[in-house]
């Protein structure tokens, strides 16, 4: 059974601060992972992907992966209160799949002013 | 990032009929697109998995009769939720997928009274 699990929270940080997100997944024929941000009562919107091991930034988000320890997270530098939403960490199945996302539950962040 | 549009956004219709939800990649071609479904506070199901041109291959559990995908060009495919009932009221989200990435709908909302 593959799997991606999140801390289901709510993560409460306050104005300014960084928010860490974290997530991991079962399978380590995973080569791609996402995370999508879903408001409440919104459909899911695609923040960040990354490939391969390391950092890779974009703005005030940071996603990090480490493929030994099959663990990637997402780093929200200067939380903003419009940052508080529920963060879904994806993960696409290996090549040969249909390319279908397993996502997890999700981490819901809440930045207080 | 690549467009995905739904229709209707919100539907109210009566138990016992059918509705039909409609999901466009605006532009681009989307060979596999994806309907999810979920309900308040829960997180996202995957439904089935539409390839264009071929049979919808629905997840454990998902009632391929009751659900019925058409996914008839590269750049549609309906979701008809046959003799609606209550309980399938739910917040309905198509996906596309573009190379490797995966864009969403902003989804429809379905209550069945």
């Amino acid at each position: 059974q593959k799997e991606v699990e999140q801390n289901s929270g709510p993560l409460s940080v306050p104005e300014g601060a960084i928010a860490s997100l974290n997530c991991t997944y079962s399978d380590r024929g995973s080569q791609s992972f996402f995370w999508y941000r879903q408001y409440s009562g919104k459909s899911p919107e695609l923040i960040m992907f990354i490939y391969s091991n390391g950092d890779k930034e974009d703005g005030r988000f940071t996603a990090q992966l480490n493929k030994a320890s099959q663990y990637v997270s997402l780093l929200i530098r200067d939380s903003q209160p419009s940052d508080s939403a529920t963060y879904l960490c994806a993960v696409n199945l290996p090549p040969g799949s249909q390319g279908n996302l397993i996502f997890g539950k999700g981490t819901k962040l809440s930045v207080k002013p | 990032g690549a467009v995905v549009s739904q229709h209707p956004s919100w539907v109210i219709c009566k138990s016992g009929t059918s509705v039909k939800i409609e999901c466009r990649s605006l532009d681009f071609q989307a060979t596999t697109m994806f309907w999810y479904r979920q309900f308040p506070k829960q997180s996202l199901m995957l439904m089935a998995t539409s390839n264009e041109g071929s049979k919808a291959t629905y997840e454990q559990g998902v009632e391929k009769d009751k659900f019925l995908i058409n996914h008839a060009s590269l750049t549609l495919s309906t979701l008809t939720v046959t003799s609606a009932h209550p309980e399938d009221s739910s917040f309905y989200i198509c996906s596309a997928k573009d190379t490797y990435e995966q864009y969403f709908g902003p989804g429809t909302r379905l209550t069945v009274t």
